[in-house]
């Protein structure tokens, strides 16, 4: 069964310091992608960084990358140089190819950067 | 203006109503969703569709009902209301493809009594 799994239920990280959000993964798919997206106390949901299984470089979107290691399922989140702005829940997500690329979510990280 | 909107943004109604909530998109997306968001369970999919006239169940279809005659609009009804599906719900498009991330609307926060 395909599943996500976010096992950092909150976080704190000092302002100015850097921090991984963990995300494993479980599919039998070859292809597939990953996302990462962010939801602030406002509540919308804001697309962060996207990772194809076949990409062999590590995505990379301003102070955000990802870190994926494929034959360990992982899909970790680093953000450096965390702001306050940063504080907000982060999920997860693989889309597959298969099953009309339908998307399944983790249950979220909630990271809170302290000043 | 260009996006996807949902509405209402708020409601309340009552256990064993028929409710129905409005998604619409304005970049002519070809796939759309709806999820529904509940502490601890991060979003689940309740239906998607990958074009007009084309749905699909998600993990969490049942109560639910989707129609999609238009590739812009994408309703999601509830038939007959219950305390259980007291949420936020999240419609989404995107592009065809793995590759596209979902682009979503500001949710609707839905209670029933």
């Amino acid at each position: 069964a395909q599943k996500i799994t976010q096992t950092q239920p909150g976080m704190f990280v000092q302002e100015k310091e850097a921090v991984t959000l963990d995300c494993t993964y479980d599919t039998s798919d070859q292809s597939y992608g990953l996302f990462w997206y962010k939801q602030p106390s406002s509540g919308e949901m804001i697309f962060l960084i996207y990772q194809g299984s076949y990409d062999e470089q590590n995505a990379t979107e301003g102070r955000y990358s990802l870190n994926f290691q494929k034959a360990r399922k992982s899909a970790n989140l680093v953000i450096s140089a965390s702001q306050l702005g940063d504080s907000a829940m982060y999920f997860c997500a693989m889309r597959r190819t298969t099953g009309g690329f339908k998307t399944i979510f983790g249950a979220g990280t909630r990271l809170f950067v302290k000043a | 203006d260009a996006g996807i909107t949902q509405s209402p943004r708020y409601k309340i109604t009552e256990t064993g109503r028929q409710v129905t909530l409005m998604c619409h998109q304005t970049w002519s997306h070809s796939y759309m969703f709806w999820y529904r968001q509940d502490l601890g369970h991060g979003l689940r999919l309740i239906y998607y569709s990958a074009a007009a006239d084309i749905t699909d169940k998600g993990e969490v279809p049942d109560g639910y009902v989707v129609s999609r005659s238009k590739t812009e609009n994408f309703p999601l009804t509830l038939e007959s209301a219950t305390r259980s599906q007291t949420s936020v719900y999240f419609c989404a498009s995107s592009l065809y493809g793995r590759d596209n991330e979902q682009f979503f609307g500001p949710g609707t926060r839905l209670t029933v009594l």
